[in-house]
């Protein structure tokens, strides 16, 4: 079983509609999650961070973490074209450390 | 502050050749990361420097690898004897101090034929 678990998708949602894209994992060291966003070819953008449980909100984006599932959420309100990429959540244990990521989902949001 | 840069951003080699990365972080980054990703994966770790110093490497990152920060700056990665499996998207990321936010380049993405 590898560390962060991902659906890769691919994930097709008319434009308008909420996302919610999830990542499982099993170390229950890791504090500190990332969400990054990678067009194709380009590198990870990095979109949300937080720290240990809770909530954490910036425009169309939220981010959840639930510690005690060991599960995290990404949603994405109201989704535009140019949302369509690969989400690619990212954890660590201690901050600035080597991060774990998952497979990444593809995203493809339809006009 | 223009990012995290790398070069060459494409790079097509002979088996067993040697190639060389450069990454130049955001200015006054001192951690500097190094990730390899293939089609369809998240990247994975190879290495990371705090400034000079090389402080953990992968079981990922073979002898043929290496990579070197020399004056806390820029860094390289070199594959020496390339193989077919080394093909894939070399992403450098930088972060500051205490940081825990990283932030990555645009990769250098290798073909070995």
């Amino acid at each position: 079983q590898k560390e962060v678990e991902q659906d890769p998708g691919p994930l097709s949602v008319p434009e308008g509609a909420i996302v919610s894209l999830n990542c499982t994992y099993s170390n229950s060291a890791f504090q500190y999650f990332m969400w990054y966003r990678q067009y194709s070819r380009k590198g990870p953008e990095l979109l949300m961070y937080t720290y240990s449980s809770g909530n954490k909100e910036d425009g169309r984006f939220t981010a959840q973490v639930d510690k005690s599932s060991k599960y995290i959420s990404l949603f994405i309100r109201d989704s535009q074209p140019s949302d369509s990429a690969t989400y690619l959540c990212a954890m660590s244990a201690t901050g600035n450390t080597p991060l774990v990521f998952g497979k990444g989902t593809r995203l493809s949001v339809i006009a | 502050d223009t990012g995290v840069s790398q070069n060459p951003r494409h790079k097509i080699t002979k088996r067993g050749q040697n190639v060389t990365f450069r990454c130049d972080p955001i200015s006054e980054h001192n951690r500097l990361y190094w990730y390899r990703q293939t089609l369809g994966q998240g990247p994975e770790f190879l290495t990371y420097f705090q400034n000079e110093a090389q402080l953990e490497k992968s079981r990922l990152l073979s002898d043929r690898f290496s990579a070197e920060r020399p004056k806390g700056s820029f860094s390289t990665l070199e594959i020496q004897r390339t193989e077919q499996g080394d093909s894939a998207m070399y992403l450098c990321a930088s972060s500051l101090g205490a940081a825990w936010t990283q932030y990555f380049g645009p990769g250098t993405r290798l073909l070995v034929l």
